[in-house]
Order: C-alpha cells, then sequence, then structure tokens
C-alpha cells in the first residue's frame, strides 16, 4: 500500500493554465506539506497543513492555494502558470512532529 | 538566518566509506536528518540525531555532530552501487519542529 500518494505524476501545461496536484496520505497522520524543488534539486518548505489548518506559509506566490479537504488530503492549486512554476513538487506527511514521509513527486513542466 | 550547506558531488569506488558534509547556521535546531533521494523517486529518512547527541550509528551508517562548528556528517562504509543517490541533511526549524530546511544535496556516484 502506497503511503502517500500523489496525482499526477507528470503534469505538462501551456503557461497562464490553471492546475492542481493532489495528495493523499494512509498514514493517519496529522501533518501534511508541500515542497517545491527546482532544477538544481534545491528543496523547500511551501506550506504545512495540521488537521485541515494552515501552519506554515512560507514566501509563496498567492498563485498556489493549499487546500485540505480532511486530514488525509492535501491539494495545491496553481492559478496562471509561469514558467518558473516548471518543478517537481513533493507531498510530505508526519505525525506529532515526527518523521516526513515523503510521496513519489509531481513533475510540473510549464511551457 | 536559517541556512544548510553542502558540497554538490562526491565520487567513491565501491566498497570505500563515503563522508558527506553538512553545516547549518541555526544552533537551536532540535534534530538534523539525513534523507536519500534516488533518481526519480520522492526523498527517504535514513537516519536523524538529536541536538544533544555526538553521535549515532545504525549499521553502515553513522552520523557525527559537531554542535560547536555547526557541522553533520554522514558516513557510508562498505559504499555499494545501490547508494548512488543524492543525500540531503536537513534541520528542523527551531521555531516549528515541523519545519525542516533542507541542504542543497550530495550527490553520491559509486563506481565498480
Amino acid at each position: 500500500d502506497t503511503a502517500v500518494s500523489q496525482t499526477p505524476k507528470y503534469l505538462v501545461t501551456q503557461m497562464g493554465n490553471d492546475k492542481s496536484i493532489k495528495c493523499e496520505q494512509n498514514l493517519g497522520h496529522d501533518t501534511m506539506y508541500w515542497y517545491k524543488q527546482d532544477s538544481k534539486k534545491f528543496l523547500k518548505i511551501m506550506f504545512s497543513y495540521n488537521n485541515k489548518e494552515l501552519i506554515i506559509n512560507e514566501t509563496v506566490p498567492n498563485r498556489f492555494s493549499p487546500k485540505s479537504p480532511d486530514k488525509a488530503h492535501l491539494n495545491l492549486h496553481i492559478n496562471s502558470l509561469e514558467l518558473g512554476d516548471s518543478a517537481v513538487y513533493f507531498c510530505a506527511s508526519s505525525q506529532d512532529s515526527g518523521e516526513q514521509f515523503f510521496g513519489p513527486g509531481t513533475r510540473l513542466t510549464v511551457l | 538566518g536559517e541556512d544548510v550547506e553542502q558540497s554538490l558531488f562526491l565520487s567513491v569506488r565501491e566498497g570505500d566509506s563515503s563522508v558527506i558534509n553538512c553545516t547549518y547556521t541555526d544552533s537551536s535546531s532540535t534534530y538534523l536528518y539525513w534523507y536519500k533521494q534516488e533518481p526519480g523517486a520522492g526523498l527517504q529518512l535514513l537516519t536523524y540525531i538529536f541536538s544533544n547527541m555526538d553521535m549515532k550509528q545504525d549499521q553502515r551508517l553513522t552520523v557525527l555532530l559537531n554542535k560547536k562548528d555547526k557541522h553533520l556528517s554522514l558516513r557510508i562504509a562498505d559504499t555499494q552501487t545501490g547508494d548512488s543517490a543524492i543525500y540531503f541533511c536537513a534541520e528542523s526549524s527551531s521555531y516549528n519542529t515541523d519545519k525542516l530546511i533542507f541542504g542543497t544535496g550530495t550527490r553520491l556516484q559509486v563506481f565498480p
């Protein structure tokens, strides 16, 4: 069973479009995260949610909006996509500030 | 500020030991972590060390922490080709332990 899953695995889209990436965890964790990894492999946290409440919100453009319909899901919606949004986006989850388990990533390419 | 740095590349022969180094800036970090990322995959936690420890050993992995110099290292004994990956160190933010600040990553290449 996959612990943290993301869909889609690959996403290719045009500039200006709006897209969503979905994340689900079946570990019963209370905290979920979104990270961005750029082409140089730099990995930076974007958001975290604890029990559907936003906890961490780094300096991310407001075109990015996370949505947590329930504790097991944290989706990332991106409006007006730009070239610089091309990256691999990782979802993760943890329980009580413990180990963070990462999903397999979604490679977003904006043309 | 929070900044974690690593050397970008390391190349070792199979069977040798690998040592990956990391420097961090937040002296109040509670935990320091080592993650492994294989090609096309997410990050996998390898090991972690609590900030009041100097050393932690886990099978082929040895973590050394020098708090005075804010230096963390990961030693992999008997390195295998399957160890080829990118290794990230990370520190937990002192004001929010859920927030991990990742290093730049070290790409380890193991050759026969």
